[in-house]
């Protein structure tokens, strides 16, 4: 079975950068295209962007200057890097797996980043 | 960037009720996806490709649309369809997800 586990600090302050890891198990990250999306308190839900298997990236205009979605095929994880964070960056991170139709199909329990100084 | 709307925002339904949630898109799409999101837990795919259900999703569950309307459609509530429903869309770039609709049973 597909499963996906992100993992990362909690807690960042204002102007760092947050980075997280996505660990996949039973499928492999050179198939398919891998994604990161957030949901902020209110429950605003946002696309963040993706690697392909091919290890291309595509990212939310929005967050283009501040963001870097990365891989270790090795080690079947792909990562994500937010930088200067400020408490709109505030939020609960997931990872999931994309399929064909661009619907997301498998989700990681995620996990929630406070920007706090 | 396409901006799906879902209305209700809020819903709450007695056992048995039929419900439907609208998704409005701000430009035509292709089709949509929905999520259900119990509270706690991650956003599960319920339906994609506008009314194909998801593996394990009841049957009383449907989902219809084109254009910049699509519906997810429950015929007969169940006290454990509670949660949170989303649409999202891919037909535009970026990928987007409407704004939710929370669904209690009474």
């Amino acid at each position: 079975e597909v499963q996906l586990q992100e993992s990362g600090p909690g807690l960042v302050k204002p102007s760092q950068s947050l980075s997280l890891t996505c660990s996949v198990t039973g499928y492999s990250i050179t198939s398919n295209y891998w994604g990161w999306i957030r949901k902020f308190p209110g429950n605003k839900m946002e696309w963040m962007g993706y690697i392909s298997y091919s290890g291309s990236t595509s990212y939310n205009p929005s967050l283009k200057s501040r963001i870097s979605i990365t891989r270790d095929t090795s080690k079947n994880q792909f990562f994500l890097q937010l930088n200067s964070v400020t408490t709109e960056d505030t939020a609960t991170y997931y990872c999931a797996r994309l399929r064909r139709g661009w619907e997301l199909d498998y989700w990681g329990q995620g996990v929630m980043v406070t920007v706090s100084s | 960037e396409t901006v799906l709307t879902q209305s209700p925002t809020t819903t709450a339904a007695s056992p048995g009720e039929k419900v439907t949630i609208t998704c409005r898109a701000s430009s035509s799409v292709s089709y949509m996806h929905w999520y259900q999101q119990k509270s706690g837990a991650s956003p599960k795919l319920w339906i994609y490709d506008t009314s194909k259900l998801a593996s394990g999703v009841p049957n009383r569950f449907s989902g219809s649309g084109s254009g910049t309307s699509y519906s997810l459609i429950i015929s007969s509530i169940e006290s454990e369809d509670a949660a949170t429903y989303y649409c999202q869309q891919k037909s535009s770039d970026p990928l987007t997800f409407g704004s939710g609709t929370k669904l209690e049973i009474k």
